[in-house]
């Protein structure tokens, strides 16, 4: 079977770092996608790990640990704006159409 | 530059009646899909297809059928709709690369009574 798992809710102060974990175990593996979604509106692609490590990108970056099956993304320097749904989904391998399995989200408020 | 346009936005339908959701995208990509994005649940997919002409079954396929008859457009019907589909709908494309993400539509808020 394939599951996500993800913090429902997380709350941070602005100006501080926040990292949102992601576990995973799926039928196959073929690399792990961060997405933002912000209330109402479409999930927006944020970051793609395939390769153990760290992927950083401006104030957000991403980590990966295929072994242990975990990656989190790293938030820093908190703005409100980045108060969102982060989205953490796993594409698996060996299927037409290279389906992506979403985790339910992570519903992140930040704090004046 | 579009992106991926899904329309209506909002609909309300009664028990049993059917409707067709539109999925058009631009950006001349191979696949497309149809997620479902409910409290709780995450997006789960329902349907999709990987080119002109084919298309499969995703997570939660019952009671929802689709058609890809030309590459830019993926149309998701409801046949006989039921409160249960009350959701939010999600079209999205991406090119034929694994290391490629998806691009969303901005959804279709869907009420069944």
């Amino acid at each position: 079977g394939q599951n996500i798992d993800q913090p429902t809710e997380m709350t941070a102060t602005e100006g501080a770092i926040v990292q949102i974990n992601c576990t995973y175990q799926t039928s196959g593996f073929n690399g792990l996608f961060w997405y933002q979604q912000h209330a109402g509106e479409a999930p927006t692609f944020l970051s793609y790990n395939v390769l153990d490590g760290l992927e950083e990108k401006g104030r957000f970056s991403s980590f990966l640990s295929r072994s242990k099956g975990y990656s989190y993304l790293l938030l820093k320097e908190l703005q409100m704006k980045d108060s969102a749904s982060y989205l953490c989904a796993v594409r698996v391998a060996g299927n037409q159409g290279g389906k992506l399995i979403f985790g339910q989200g992570t519903e992140l408020s930040v704090k004046p | 530059n579009a992106g991926v346009t899904q329309t209506p936005k909002f609909r309300v339908l009664k028990t049993g009646q059917s409707m067709t959701l539109l999925c058009a995208q631009d950006m001349n990509h191979e696949y497309m899909y149809w997620y479902r994005q409910d409290p709780g649940m995450g997006l789960r997919l329902i349907h999709y297809s990987v080119g002109e002409g084919t298309t499969a079954k995703g997570e939660v396929p019952d009671g929802y059928n689709v058609s890809r008859l030309k590459k830019q457009n993926f149309l998701l019907g409801l046949e006989s709709a039921a409160p249960s589909q009350t959701s939010v709908y999600f079209c999205a494309s991406r090119l034929p690369f694994q290391t490629r993400p998806l691009h969303f539509g901005n959804g279709t808020r869907l009420t069944v009574t």
